[in-house]
């Protein structure tokens, strides 16, 4: 039973360039949650997506966007990278259709986004 | 305001030290959950416990205690015998009923380290 992935592992980009990182979530689950956790800090919550759509967001600028699509998988984008984006991103997946407060989120290993 | 804290920034034991690593939470709803997960170096966050907002028994697994008090908003987490293993960053995290849709507002972490 595979947990979540996530790919790339390593990324590197330059100053505005845009990037898409993406995650399967763990078998049976159809909700995915994004995180950013800079160097030393606790991971922050950018958005969660359930039944492909958006459903609850962080303080996080419109530069970062999402998308999950049928099979559940789904994807991060970030445009007019900055050199603060620099980050682990980290996607976790949960099953919603018990409810969804305590739900336990599993986390993939993450992305790690370098920002030159 | 919804915030978890954790205010030892790294703490450094020796093997078979008992060690407890604390974690104070704001939030003014009275339904929540609160997690404890472990990052080790590989970078994936790791489940350790939750504990929703009207339990406060304490919890015993294996060399591992939580210790829930509502009265002072703590949920203190104790590796009894400490072993090198247990080395990692250990994030506290406050689940808030928002909406239905579930978020982790996560502490910034303690860094332990377990020397031989």
């Amino acid at each position: 039973d595979a947990g979540v992935t996530q790919s790339p592992t390593h990324l590197i980009k330059t100053r505005g360039q845009q990037v898409t990182l993406r995650c399967s979530p763990k078998s049976g689950h159809d909700t995915v949650s994004w995180y950013q956790q800079a160097l030393g800090q606790g991971p922050q919550f950018i958005f969660q997506y359930y039944e492909e759509e958006e459903r609850q967001r962080g303080n996080f600028p419109d530069r970062f966007s999402g998308h999950q699509f049928p099979n559940y998988s789904s994807e991060l984008n970030v445009n007019a990278l900055l050199l603060g984006d620099s980050a682990l991103y980290l996607c976790a997946s949960s099953l919603r259709h018990m409810g969804a407060l305590g739900n336990e989120q599993f986390f993939g290993p993450g992305t790690r986004l370098t920002v030159l | 305001a919804q915030k978890v804290t954790q205010a030892q920034t790294e703490i450094s034991v020796v093997e078979k030290e008992d060690v407890t690593l604390d974690c104070v939470y704001e939030t003014r709803d009275t339904t929540y959950y609160l997690f404890w997960y472990k990052q080790p170096p590989s970078g994936e966050l790791v489940f350790l416990i939750r504990r929703n907002s009207f339990d406060e028994q304490n919890e015993i697994s294996g060399r591992y205690s939580w210790n829930f008090q509502k009265s002072t908003s703590s949920f203190n987490f104790t590796i009894t015998a400490s072993q090198v293993v247990d080395s990692a960053v250990y994030f506290c995290a406050l689940d808030p009923f928002s909406g239905g849709y579930n978020k982790l507002i996560f502490g910034a972490g303690t860094r332990l380290a377990v020397h031989p």
